[in-house]
């Protein structure tokens, strides 16, 4: 199985500021033959399902504001929060669906400072 | 959009049927996966079914405990659990792949198990 290690695990950042997360995947997720990278972020409220917010590990879902970004490549993805807002509040996860069974990151819980 | 049934109380050795009933798009079109996750912890992936042909991939660990089913008739898809154990305690979610990979872009409600003798 594909092990998914977040950083850090809890992360507090003020109101307007730059929130990054991290994420290493214990084998690559870059796929030769499309040269995509099979990686994906959620973003989890309480109470809530997760809800997807980029997918090939920079392609940001529909509706998704642009101040969430995502990169990397291969064994390591960052999630990136450009200014953070009081909405953001949540856990966030990676997820790894380059092979079976799909494994998720274990959470980075994001709170405000 | 994805409606799951309701919350379950079972005892150990019990089994669970959780269904998840698709709505405003084509059913067959999409793999439907299950997730659960335990108090406090992240998403398990515990398998997906493919409504156009049945095929389904089980995570190993549950393998012989698990049985995934659709009917599309009523583009409903269903999860039996077998053998339930405390540890099998969790929210169940029930998700759609998107663009057909195993990311998921539409999430059930959720339905927590509780297994408690």
């Amino acid at each position: 199985d594909i092990v998914m290690t977040q950083s850090p695990e809890s992360l507090t950042v003020s109101l307007g500021e730059r929130a990054t997360i991290n994420c290493k995947s214990s084998q690559g997720v870059l796929y030769d033959s499309d040269n995509k990278n099979y990686l994906a972020w959620y973003q989890q409220k309480p109470g809530q399902p997760p809800k997807l917010l980029i997918y090939w590990a920079s392609t940001r879902e529909s509706g998704v504001p642009d101040r969430f970004s995502g990169s990397g490549s291969g064994t390591d993805f960052t999630l990136t929060i450009s200014s953070l807002q009081a909405e953001d509040v949540a856990v966030y996860y990676c997820q790894q669906y380059y092979s079976s069974p799909i494994t998720f990151g274990q959470g980075t819980r994001l709170e405000i400072k | 959009q994805l409606v799951q049934s309701g919350a379950e109380v079972k005892k150990p050795g019990a089994s669970v049927i959780l269904s998840c009933k698709a709505s405003g798009y084509t059913f067959i079109k999409y793999g439907i996966a299950w997730v659960r996750q335990a108090p406090g912890q992240g998403p398990q992936w515990m398998g997906l079914i493919y409504p156009d042909s049945g095929r389904t991939n089980y995570a190993e660990r549950l393998q012989g405990r698990v049985t995934m089913t659709t009917d599309t008739s009523t583009g409903t898809v269903y999860m039996e659990l077998r053998s339930l154990r405390s540890d099998d305690t969790a929210v169940y979610y029930c998700a759609r792949e998107g663009h057909g990979y195993s990311f998921f872009d539409s999430w059930g409600q959720g339905a927590l198990v509780s297994v408690s003798s």
